[in-house]
């Protein structure tokens, strides 16, 4: 079965960082698009950055442009974002979803979500 | 960067009863580029539709998506428990990346 399970977040100052990952397991994880997407409390989903599967193509939400990295690591089956200068509109349950084979465009599988909270 | 707006904000219905979704772009959306999600309270989101039309493996028939360069449509034929939720259309653009709407509420009458 696929699986997503991320990890890392918590609460952290304003100005501060915060490094997610997201331990894929279930199916060849280098063959597949990876994204990462937000939600924060009560509120919609907000697409936050994306990485190809050879980490050849990276792209993010304006909103986090300059601030989040997003990286990957095949040979670990692991996705990463990389969180600097973290706000308080960051705070949010972030979650790793893979893009689907078909189209790349869509989320087929998403992990069950980690908390980061951005508070002083 | 294009805008996805979905209408009604909430749907009161019954169960067994159908449902109908409204998604619309602020400009035209490549049908291969548009899903619907569906997200249960404290759950992550799960894919329904890809490709606007195309359910997702293990999606019941119930569900079926519609439409094309602007107007999309999610329609629920008969709603079951775990259809009440909140749903998402979402697409993807070379140049925009990828957009959420901001999701229509489907809750019990």
């Amino acid at each position: 079965d696929v699986q997503l399970v991320e990890s890392g977040g918590g609460l952290v100052q304003p100005g501060g960082s915060l490094r997610l990952s997201c331990a894929a397991s279930g199916f060849t994880f280098r063959s597949y698009r990876m994204n990462w997407v937000r939600q924060a409390p009560g509120k919609g989903l907000e697409w936050v950055s994306y990485i190809s599967s050879g980490s050849s193509n990276i792209y993010y939400a304006d909103s986090v442009k300059g601030r989040f990295t997003i990286s990957r690591d095949n040979a670990k089956n692991s996705l990463y974002l990389q969180m600097n200068s973290l706000r308080a509109e960051d705070t949010a349950v972030y979650y790793c979803a893979r893009g689907d084979s078909v189209t790349g465009a869509a989320f087929d599988y998403w992990g069950q979500g980690t908390l980061v909270t951005v508070s002083s | 960067e294009i805008v996805l707006t979905q209408s009604p904000g909430t749907l009161s219905l019954s169960p067994g009863e159908r449902a109908t979704l409204s998604c619309r772009a602020s400009q035209s959306v490549s049908s291969s580029s548009l899903a619907w999600y569906r997200q249960n309270p404290g759950q992550a989101p799960r894919l329904l539709i890809y490709g606007a039309s195309s359910r997702a493996t293990g999606i019941p028939d119930r569900f079926s998506g519609s439409g094309s360069g602007t107007d999309f449509t999610l329609t629920i034929s008969r709603l079951e428990p775990e259809d009440f939720a909140v749903y998402y259309c979402q697409q993807y653009g070379s140049s925009t990346g990828f957009t959420f709407g901001p999701g229509t509420k489907v809750d019990i009458k």
